[in-house]
């Protein structure tokens, strides 16, 4: 089966600071995709950053990037530079390459952010 | 591009009732995903609709079906409703259906059964 860990089900951080999320996940697939969603209080997902498995280097966007282990199955959140607006839940995701959009979805993470 | 959008917000039925919701995606996109998010669950994927065709299901009892029309709307649907069904209900969509796209979610549509 595939499943998604996250095994922080709360994190805070110092504005301005930066903080990890971590993510393990479980499959014996090679062509696979990442994900990290981010779900503010208005309940609105919205995607933060995804990854391809076949990629070796990190994805990056703007204050967030990735720190991605295939071997390990581990796929963290690094948030730099923290702000107020990024308190939110955030979900660790995967979805296999072919067609059938069926997202796995982890736990959760609550970032709560400190000014 | 408008987003995707859900309807109705917000619904509040008994047990026992039946509840249809609705989910319109992205202009050109035609695959729409529901899933189920709950306190106790997480977000867990209820089924996949691609070209009106239902193409992956998750593991959800045979109360919860959904249809796709030929313009990609999607609904689903939720029989003799029970308590365990209140959730918020999420759609999302993308273009082609491929695990590899993104999937852009709606708003949700939350659901409370009394």
């Amino acid at each position: 089966a595939q499943t998604v860990t996250q095994s922080q089900p709360e994190m805070s951080v110092q504005e301005a600071e930066t903080v990890t999320l971590s993510c393990t996940y479980d499959t014996s697939e090679s062509d696979y995709y990442l994900f990290w969603y981010k779900q503010p209080p208005s309940r609105q997902m919205i995607l933060v950053i995804r990854q391809e498995a076949y990629k070796q280097q990190n994805a990056t966007e703007n204050r967030f990037s990735v720190n991605f282990q295939k071997a390990a199955k581990s796929f963290s959140l690094k948030i730099s530079d923290s702000q107020l607006g990024d308190a939110a839940m955030y979900f660790c995701a995967y979805s296999l390459g072919e067609y059938g959009n069926k997202l796995v979805f982890g736990a959760g993470t609550i970032l709560r952010v400190k000014s | 591009k408008a987003g995707v959008t859900q309807t109705p917000r917000y619904l509040i039925k008994t047990r026992g009732q039946q509840v249809t919701l609705s989910c319109s995606p992205i202009s050109g996109h035609r695959s729409v995903s529901w899933y189920q998010q709950t306190p106790g669950q997480g977000l867990q994927f209820l089924f996949e609709y691609f070209s009106e065709t239902q193409r992956n299901k998750g593991n959800f009892p045979g109360r919860f079906s959904g249809r796709q029309f030929s313009n990609s709307r999607s609904e689903m649907n939720v029989s003799t409703l029970e308590l365990g069904d209140s959730a918020l209900y999420l759609c999302a969509s993308s273009y082609a259906g491929l695990g590899r796209e993104t999937q852009y979610f709606g708003p949700g549509t939350r659901l409370l059964v009394l």
